[in-house]
């Protein structure tokens, strides 16, 4: 099943800021919006936002995500340490009838 | 407390079969859609399968469709995943993740600490 697109990498000084991107079509991001989940390496993935941005209560307001047509974005203000992590997108398809995920971008603070 | 706890991961030989498993506590079980996710070793999220909080409607990405099912018993509160012809490509850890809404399989409020399938002979 095709995903979706994400940037393999990003790497910004801490407290700068880093806008990550997801990719699909009009099928699934442009139709429902995407999920954003941040994933420390050996723990399981922690929900961001969904629904474009809407956040699940505890995440920090330094996470926002919006959306633009077929494009999802993720931008992390105040860069921390603990920021470093993989950060996965997610949407339904509804052409698939399948949950698609992007490949992940890996975010390093220098 | 929500709370997922995955069981039923481990060795099998390829051809094999396997149930998870999935807990879930701390929520009204019903109400909510599920889905399983796995990662195989060093890889990205994959979803693998969804079913809604009133379990009337399932779905299965390309790859196991027709080899895994999804079900849940209410009664019990948990989620399974019965894994019939495992292939070595179905190696990684599975994760339970719970949904947003009754009809939501995309966003993972909450997830599991995963369980560790490797198929291999």
């Amino acid at each position: 099943q095709a995903g979706l697109t994400q940037p393999p990498s990003v790497s910004k000084d801490l407290r700068q800021t880093a806008t990550l991107t997801c990719t699909g079509n009009s099928n699934n991001v442009g139709n429902q919006g995407a999920a954003w989940l941040q994933q420390h390496q050996g723990h399981p993935p922690k929900l961001l936002s969904y629904r474009n941005n809407n956040r699940p209560s505890g995440i920090s307001e330094r996470f926002s995500a919006s959306r633009s047509g077929n494009t999802a974005s993720l931008t992390i203000t105040g860069l921390q340490p603990e920021d470093e992590a993989d950060y996965y997108c997610s949407a339904w398809d509804s052409s698939l009838s399948a949950v698609v995920f992007g490949g992940g971008t890996k975010v390093t603070v220098l | 407390e929500v709370q997922l706890v995955e069981s039923g991961g481990g060795l099998v030989q390829p051809g094999g079969s396997l149930r998870l498993s999935c807990a879930a506590s701390g929520f009204t079980f019903s109400s909510y859609a599920m889905s399983w996710v796995r990662q195989a070793p060093g890889k990205g999220l994959e979803w693998v399968s969804g079913i809604s909080g009133s379990a009337g409607t399932t779905y299965y990405a390309d790859s196991v469709k027709g080899r895994f099912t999804i079900s849940r018993d209410i009664s019990k509160n948990t989620l399974y995943l019965q894994m019939n012809s495992l292939r070595a490509e179905d190696t990684a850890v599975y994760y339970c993740a719970k949904g947003v809404s009754s009809g939501s399989y995309y966003a993972g409020e909450y997830w599991g600490q995963g369980t560790l399938v490797t198929v291999s002979s």
